[in-house]
């Protein structure tokens, strides 16, 4: 029973394609983020919703749209894809402010070519 | 501008030893932090944490430990385990806002030798 899942997990797709990566969680958090991780392994936070509502905007292309349909969801839109998009993307969740530990899911490997 | 810091890229001990990771921060705003544990294709896992009014946390095998004043924090495994071979990544955040960010450091990966 996956408490945060995202899909797909590999998504190789040409220059210029618009693609989107679903989030959910069946953990009941109130949080919801998206994490970069590039080839130098750096995870950076990208978004953070809380009750569907955006808290965190970390100087993100606005090619990149989060949505949050409901507190379980958080889907990641890419418009115009390039290059430098290819890393892997990582949707968690936690409780409130999240200070505490965030549950991860298992990551989207997005190959731009 | 990397906050959190990993400088050792990699660890190898063998199996039964302790393995000590480290993790420096720069921003003495940041007053809670967590290790994670990754294993290939998967998510990090959290492993524990340890807030900024405590100097050690213990969880079974793992042990953080906090030094303020160095902005350093390690984390201490013992007896290390083949199992425990993944990459260990160090986070911070700053609660002074609470808006739940974590800062990651780059990761170390930790390979126990049987």
């Amino acid at each position: 029973d996956t408490a945060v899942s995202q899909t797909p997990k590999y998504l190789v797709t040409q220059m210029g394609n618009d693609k989107s990566i679903k989030c959910e969680q069946n953990l009941g958090h109130d949080t919801m983020y998206w994490y970069k991780q590039d080839s130098k392994k750096f995870l950076k936070i990208m978004f953070s919703y809380n009750n569907k509502e955006l808290i965190i905007n970390e100087t993100v292309p606005n090619r990149f749209s989060p949505k949050s349909p409901d507190k379980a969801h958080l889907n990641l839109h890419i418009n115009s894809l390039e290059l430098g998009d290819s890393a892997v993307y990582f949707c968690a969740s936690s409780q409130g402010r999240g200070s505490d530990g965030y549950t991860f899911g298992s990551g989207t490997r997005l190959t731009v070519v | 501008d990397q906050q959190v810091k990993q400088n050792s890229p990699s660890l190898s001990v063998q199996e039964g030893r302790i393995s000590i990771l480290n993790c420096d921060y720069t921003n003495s705003m940041f007053d809670y932090f967590l290790w994670y544990k990754k294993y290939p294709a998967e998510g990090p896992t959290f492993l524990i944490s340890i807030s900024s009014i405590k100097d050690k946390n213990e969880d079974g095998r793992f042990t953080v430990f906090l030094n303020k004043s160095a902005k350093h924090l390690s984390l201490h495994i013992v007896p290390s385990q083949p199992g425990d071979s993944a990459v260990y990544f160090c986070a911070a955040s700053g609660l002074t806002g609470n808006t739940g960010k974590l800062i990651f450091g780059q990761g170390t990966t930790l390979q126990v030798k049987p």
